[in-house]
């Protein structure tokens, strides 16, 4: 499984964009970048994903590199309840193992 | 569409009783995850399940442990003979297991061992 590394935590203004980084050197061809978050107490979210384009939904924007190896999770205007832990997790397509590896994650403080 | 639902959402038990945690996989979801997050650490992936099957389960402590997904309800994780290093959040998961999709994680389940 490829790893990831990202920073232990980040503090965002409440209303800027939160851009949290993510490095995944090993990824493989076919694995796709994942990003869950966790509310303190509460089951992780999904957010995204994304395996090599660009990816945006209600919730936020997925930025991978041309070369795979790094992408960014951005939240274009963070509020006090986007304050979390963020995973960035790579995962395999169906058929190779499936479960979802957690690593130490960001932790993000949105501040008023 | 409820999602995936976990009871209870909390439970005491004394050491050395037995716990039991269920999990309902969301509507049309044959694969059940079990994660554990002891206090102040990140989830720990336990054992994967499909209906009547255990699929992966190298998460899973070596004694006292054990899991299950039957035919029909719930799964069904359960810890034997309790101690107080079992205190943490139980986390569930399900997916449907088909294409690149992610998976829908419940409240969880939170253990006090007394």
């Amino acid at each position: 499984d490829a790893k990831t590394t990202q920073p232990p935590s980040m503090d965002c203004a409440e209303g800027r964009a939160a851009n949290l980084p993510c490095n995944h050197s090993t990824i493989s061809g076919n694995e796709y970048v994942y990003w869950y978050r966790q509310i303190h107490s509460q089951g992780p979210q999904y957010i995204i994903h994304g395996l090599k384009n660009n990816e945006t939904n209600e919730m936020a924007s997925l930025i991978i590199t041309e070369d795979r190896k790094s992408s960014t999770l951005i939240l274009p205007h963070a509020t006090l309840r986007d304050t979390a832990v963020y995973y960035c997790i790579i995962d395999p397509p169906r058929g190779y193992g499936n479960k979802l590896v957690f690593g130490a994650g960001t932790i993000l403080r949105v501040k008023s | 569409n409820a999602g995936v639902m976990q009871n209870p959402r909390h439970l005491v038990r004394r050491r050395g009783q037995e716990a039991r945690l269920r999990c309902s996989p969301m509507k049309g979801h044959s694969h059940v995850y079990w994660y554990r997050q002891l206090p102040e650490e990140g989830l720990k992936f336990m054992v994967y399940l499909q209906k009547e099957n255990i699929i992966d389960e190298s998460g899973m402590p070596k004694e006292r442990f054990s899991a299950e997904f039957p035919k029909e309800g719930p799964s069904i994780l359960r810890i034997q003979q309790v101690v107080r290093g079992d205190s943490a959040a139980y986390f569930c998961a399900s997916s449907p297991g088909t294409g690149a999709h992610g998976y829908t994680f419940g409240s969880g389940t939170r253990l006090t061992v007394v």
